[in-house]
């Protein structure tokens, strides 16, 4: 199947920094990209959708101040969890949208951010 | 609004086979995905169902029926490392999944 690379794949920071973290389709262009948190044994929950060229669409309940997302290339999107705290620690995925023979989405390996 | 319900734990024994069903209500159907989720994993995908039917691939086989908003994944030879998540979505009418809340299977030697 497609791949979709994400990094830093761990990152543990003090509490109000900012944590960029990147989604990258790799064989693929990419003009819908999905990011996702998941709490421990918690099902996925569907944070924004991040289309290239234009201003992500966010979920209720999400502040698009404090997860800015860029889109801008086929191939890249970009959360940027602004000043976290500890309640921010979870795990991020992104996915990215193919549309070739198939709808589907491929997911990229998660990022497990821990705020301090 | 829209939902998606799948069981949320099963168990079964190593070489046995399980079916995990998922019914679905969504604002539109353009089809119907299995994601495989291992502990501490992102998802991946395994099956994509559009029309009604069985589709196999391997030892896992997914069906669909749209008439009666119901798909089940069938897991056969089971092997320990089968032991996992396992997450119905549905893509709506605006190409947008809809997550059920996975179901967990444990397999036992």
């Amino acid at each position: 199947g497609a791949v979709v690379s994400q990094h830093p794949s761990w990152v543990i920071c003090k509490s109000g920094t900012s944590v960029k973290i990147e989604c990258r389709s790799l064989d693929f262009q990419a003009t819908t990209m999905f990011w996702y948190r998941q709490f421990p044994k918690q099902s996925l929950m569907l944070m924004a959708t991040s289309n290239e060229g234009s201003k992500a669409t966010y979920e209720q309940g999400v502040e698009k101040d404090k997860f800015l997302i860029n889109h801008a290339s086929l191939t890249l999107s970009t959360l940027t969890v602004t000043s976290a705290h500890p309640e921010d620690s979870s795990f991020y995925i992104c996915s990215a949208r193919f549309t070739g023979f198939r709808e589907t989405q491929y997911f990229g390996p998660g990022t497990r951010l821990l705020v301090l | 609004g829209q939902n998606i319900d799948q069981p949320t734990e099963m168990t079964a024994t190593e070489g046995a086979i399980v079916q995990i069903n998922c019914t679905y209500q969504t604002s539109g159907f353009n089809g119907l995905f299995w994601y495989q989720q291992h502990a501490g994993e992102a998802p991946t995908f395994l099956s994509y169902n559009v029309l009604d039917g069985l589709e196999e691939k391997g030892r896992f086989s997914s069906f669909l029926s749209r008439s009666k908003g119901y798909s089940y994944l069938l897991l056969k030879e089971l092997q320990m490392k089968d032991s996992a998540s396992y997450l119905c979505a549905v893509m709506d009418s605006n190409y947008q999944l809809i997550w059920g809340a996975g179901t967990k299977l444990i397999i036992k030697p």
